[in-house]
């Protein structure tokens, strides 16, 4: 139940494509839902973050899309550079710790 | 404002050595978190601290790991005996109280041999 679960493990798009990274959870619980980004060697940086009493937010190329009723989530990326290829991690929060999911490493090609 | 600092970035130990790991918070953040990533996963929380307390333990393995969080100095993880499955990278986050955006720090990357 405390399990997120994100999917595709990998990803590659060409330059200007729109990668979608989806994630699922069960636990009803959970009332916040950060995405991250890490590149390698490095600690993971916040992206953006929606509450499951919102339906879509979007940052910039980043957009959360939120489906409560379905227990999902995605993150959308408009017009992905390869600066973008890194890996991104979607997280739940349950009381004060976040539960990740897996990680999905993106490829945007030039 | 400089974000979440640890130290050191690697560590190599022998099996039986012990690991010490250092966090300091960012500036005006009294909430520290522990997660451990293993290689090619994601990151899994260990523990939760705010000075001079532990709130949440629940991620710790029972033996061997330690944290602690004192009034003055960085939040220490600690393990001691390591062992090669402990090779993993540690990331340390922050939070300012009653906000639940966690900052992460840069992680160290603990290697046993």
């Amino acid at each position: 139940q405390q399990q997120v679960k994100q999917s595709p493990q990998s990803l590659i798009v060409q330059k200007g494509g729109i990668p979608i990274i989806n994630c699922a959870y069960e636990n009803t619980a959970f009332d916040y839902f950060p995405w991250y980004q890490q590149f390698p060697g490095k600690g993971p940086a916040l992206l953006i973050a929606i509450r499951p009493d919102v339906s879509e937010k979007k940052e910039g190329r980043f957009t959360i899309s939120f489906n409560k009723s379905a227990k999902q989530f995605s993150l959308h990326i408009m017009d992905s550079q390869p600066g973008d290829s890194a890996t991104y991690f979607c997280a739940a929060r349950h009381g004060n710790k976040l539960v990740f999911g897996a990680g999905t490493i993106l490829r945007v090609k030039s | 404002n400089a974000g979440v600092m640890q130290n050191p970035r690697h560590l190599v130990r022998r099996r039986g050595q012990e690991a010490r790991l250092r966090c300091s918070p960012m500036k005006g953040h009294s909430h520290v978190y522990w997660y451990r990533q293993l290689p090619e996963e994601g990151l899994k929380f260990m523990v939760y601290l705010q000075k001079e307390n532990i709130i949440d333990e629940s991620g710790m393995p029972k033996e061997r790991f330690s944290a602690e969080f004192p009034k003055e100095g960085p939040s220490i993880l600690r393990i001691q005996q390591v062992v090669r499955g402990d090779s993993a990278a540690y990331f340390c986050a922050s939070s300012p109280p009653a906000l639940e955006t966690q900052y992460f720090g840069p992680g160290t990357r603990l290697l046993v041999l």
